[in-house]
């Protein structure tokens, strides 16, 4: 058992470039959310699904997108990566009670 | 809109002593509240849940208090230890469908032997 796994562990992003975060939980969890956290602070909503096939915009959605087709996997996508959106990535699970978080991913984008 | 404070952001003390952290949220209509623990580069671990209807939940040395009323929740760690060093996030859960978090910004604790 697993629990949540994010890859990459880090990137280093130019202006402009594209990339995916994955995320995988093997805990059969129906929420799945995708959080940043920037120097300093807590944690901010980025986009959650409550199951596959559905997903909605958190609190700062601009700058990236989302898709859930399975249980297991919610997928980060950045597009035209700017400075702005040099964090790190927290990707976790919700069970019955419970939030589980994945060890996340750092990015840098210069 | 939820909004979640922490205070104090940082905190030393040596080794031994029973230390308060503080969380207090605006909005007192939440579902549930969530401490966390953050060692620095890494991810996030669960420490202790509390429901809504709860007044506190303890697990081992740790004890964190929930009163909705006022919009506040407290960590208690008795007898610190250097391994206790690390950052404490409190994070409210919604009452909406997605249960989403939101968090404070977080006590950086340092225990000093």
């Amino acid at each position: 058992n697993a629990g949540v796994t994010q890859t990459p562990k880090f990137r280093i992003l130019k202006i402009g470039q594209s990339m995916t975060l994955q995320c995988t939980q093997d805990m059969n969890h129906n929420y799945m959310y995708w959080y940043r956290q920037d120097p300093g602070m807590g944690l901010k909503l980025i986009y959650y699904s409550v199951g596959a096939g559905i997903t909605d915009k958190g609190e700062v959605p601009n700058g990236y997108n989302v898709s859930r087709s399975t249980t297991e996997d919610f997928p980060l996508r950045l597009e035209l990566a700017a400075p702005s959106q040099t964090s790190v990535y927290f990707c976790g699970s919700r069970g019955q009670e419970t939030q589980y978080f994945g060890p996340g991913t750092r990015l840098l984008v210069l | 809109k939820q909004e979640v404070t922490q205070i104090p952001a940082a905190l030393s003390v040596p080794e031994g002593e029973n230390l308060v952290l503080n969380c207090s949220f605006t909005d007192s209509a939440i579902y549930n509240l969530q401490w966390f623990r953050q060692d620095p580069g890494k991810g996030l671990t669960s420490l202790l849940l509390i429901q809504s209807s709860q007044r506190e939940q303890t697990s081992g040395r740790l004890n964190a208090s929930l009163d909705k009323s006022s919009g506040r929740s407290t960590l208690y760690i008795a007898a610190s230890q250097p391994g206790d060093s690390a950052t404490y996030l409190c994070a409210v859960i919604s009452s909406g469908s997605a249960r989403q978090l939101t968090f404070g910004s977080g006590t950086q604790l340092t225990v000093l032997p």
